[in-house]
This record gives C-alpha cells, structure tokens and sequence, in this order.
C-alpha cells in the first residue's frame, strides 16, 4: 500500500500569513494526489484534484503543486475561515489513502 | 442539487452486522464512481471501499477485506456498505463520497453527512 505523510500534524498561523502542507508518498504516485478541508463536525470538502487543479468555487488562495512524491498546499492569505484540518489523498493505486492530517490552528 | 443521504448506522455488538445505505439525488448515479470513508472519533479520514460506475469493480482497504462488502443498485440510486464481522476498531462516523470520475478515483467532490457506527458490547 502507498503511505502518505503530510508535515506538520498541526500548524499556528495568523489571518494574512501564507501556509504551506507539504504530503509525501512512499512511491511515485504521478498527479493523482488530491487535497480535502474538513471542519469540525462537518464532512470534509475538495478542494484541489490532479495535484493542481481547483475544484469548483474553491478560492483561488488555495494552489496545489508538487510531482511523482512530494506534493504541497499552500494558502496564499490566511482567511478566518480557512483554520480547519487538511488531508491529502493519493488515488494512484487501491487503496486510495489518506494523509493524517495538518490542523490549522490560529497562533 | 447533489445530494448524498447516509443511513443504518447504529449500536452494534462485536462480531454483528450493519448494512450501511447512501441515496443519492441531484446527479446520474450510473455514471459515477462511489466510495465509502469513515472517520474514527478524534482521527483522520480513512478510505474505506470503492466501486466503478457499473459495479463490476470494487476496491478495498486491508483494514475491512473480507468483512464489508461494497455495492450499489442503479435503479434505486443507492450506494450499499454490508459490514460483518464488526470490532470496536470499525467505530467510526461513515461518509458516502461521490468520484469525479467513474472507475478508479479522480478525488471525491460530493460527500453525506455521515453515519455514526459504535461497535461495542
């Protein structure tokens, strides 16, 4: 099975500051990698597919990069709403796993 | 309007049987991929099942081969999870997720609310 890591587990950060999620998987997993929002008590919600692309009605604050292992997520402007918890998703081979994790949290 | 409606969860005792149902509306369900994720309580997400439009192809985590069994019925829109076998480590809030796609997985745009399975004596 592909693991995926994400870095950090929990992250501190202000309205307007810049943040960045970085996931790695434990092999090439091409640009099938995926990123998901989850609040608390709410389904998760995606955000960004195919490494970079920006699911519909997402903000265009929210960008996704990377290649073959290492992927990023990065949120050019902190907004209120955006202090949540994000996963990666690999959907190169069965099972389709999930990062465990970065949480959001205001500093 | 899409929308995906969970329900069966419950309290069960280990060693018992849940079936879990989604019905979907808002979308043609026959074109599209489904899958199941759950989310242990205070845990992370974690990929459950999946089936291609059709269902002539089912995927599985480790964790749950051999004791859930997905499928799907086109005519009722409905997505099914059949859990046997249930320990206390299948506890967990249980999403119906709809696939951008229609085989494998593209990333899941549409999930439910969720349904809350406790396996516990």
């Amino acid at each position: 099975d592909i693991q995926m890591t994400q870095s950090p587990s929990s992250l501190s950060a202000s309205v307007g500051d810049r943040a960045t999620i970085t996931c790695r998987a434990s092999q090439s997993i091409s640009n099938y990698l995926n990123w998901y929002q989850q609040k608390p008590g709410k389904a998760p919600k995606l955000l960004i597919y195919a490494v970079s692309s920006l699911q519909s009605g997402v903000p265009s604050r929210f960008s996704g990069s990377g290649s073959g292992t290492h992927f990023t997520l990065t949120i050019s402007s902190l907004q209120p709403e955006d202090f949540a918890s994000y996963y990666c998703q690999q959907t190169y081979s069965s099972p389709y796993t999930f990062g465990q994790g970065t949480k959001l949290e205001y500093k | 309007e899409v929308q995906l409606l969970e329900s069966g969860g419950g309290l069960v005792q280990p060693g018992g049987s849940l079936r879990l149902s989604c019905v979907v509306s808002g979308f043609t369900f026959s074109s599209y991929a489904m899958s199941w994720v759950r989310q242990a309580p205070g845990k992370g997400l974690e990929w459950v099942s999946g089936i291609s439009y059709s269902g002539g192809s089912t995927y599985y985590a480790d964790s749950v081969k051999g004791r859930l069994t997905i499928s799907r019925d086109n005519s009722k829109n409905t997505l099914y999870l059949q859990m046997n076998s249930l320990r206390a480590e299948d506890t967990a809030v249980y999403y119906c997720a709809k696939d951008r796609g229609n085989s494998g997985s593209y990333g899941l745009d549409y999930w439910g609310q969720g349904t809350l399975v406790t396996v516990s004596s």
